[in-house]
């Protein structure tokens, strides 16, 4: 089983609405969590931090369940911008390095 | 003012060959990472050094070495190049894990 598992997409949905991606993660004694953005032929950036009470920065809103094991992220009003692979992170208590899943691939169409 | 910069950009080289890629940081980040993007988008750790001490060795041919001489710099090196070694290797580095990785732009190898 990996380690951080994610639809690996591709979503195709229209300018305006809101789409919601999941990610499970195998290990209980993971730490921290991110979700970070791919745009082709970039390099991975943070996009942000998920913590457990869950937290929102502009449209982007995202949930972590412990219990359950996995990460979510709501993109709310999606923007032409938004389009480009988003990858769930996941790190292991001592463990110092990242464990990044596959991505999901994003396209917002006009 | 690129926080992690890698070169060269882009390596075509034929297989048998020895290369070089190098990475520098200026964040002042004790911790630094090499990680290789395959086809398949997999990201996956190499390498990772804490102030020049090597911390993190994944299971990787030793055809490959890195080199940190200093907390700013790490460099990675391999040899006999070889056909399944094209991928998108990229430099990272962090000061503690809970805030992430800043990564380079990216060096794609194709071995020809």
């Amino acid at each position: 089983r990996k380690e951080v598992e994610q639809d690996p997409g591709p979503f195709n949905v229209p300018e305006g609405a809101t789409v919601a991606f999941n990610c499970t993660y195998s290990n209980s004694a993971s730490q921290s969590f991110f979700w970070y953005r791919q745009d082709c032929r970039k390099e991975p950036k943070l996009l942000m931090s998920v913590y457990s009470s869950g937290n929102e920065d502009g449209r982007f809103t995202a949930q972590l369940n412990r219990a359950s094991q996995y990460i979510s992220l709501l993109i709310r009003d999606s923007k032409l911008s938004d389009s480009a692979t988003y990858l769930c992170v996941v790190s292991l208590q001592g463990a110092q390095k990242l464990v990044f899943g596959q991505g999901t691939r994003l396209t917002i169409n006009p | 003012d690129t926080a992690v910069s890698q070169t060269p950009k882009y390596l075509v080289t034929q297989m048998g060959n020895d290369k070089s890629i190098k990475c520098e940081q200026n964040l002042g980040h004790d911790t630094m990472y090499w990680y290789k993007q395959d086809s398949k988008k997999f990201l996956k750790i190499m390498f990772s050094y804490n102030n020049k001490e090597l911390i993190i060795n994944e299971t990787v041919p030793n055809r490959f070495s890195p080199k940190s001489p200093d907390k700013a710099h790490l460099n990675l090196h391999i040899n006999s190049l070889e056909l399944g070694d094209s991928a998108v290797y990229f430099c990272a580095s962090s000061q503690e894990i809970s805030r992430g990785y800043t990564f380079g732009s990216g060096t794609r190898l194709t071995v020809v």
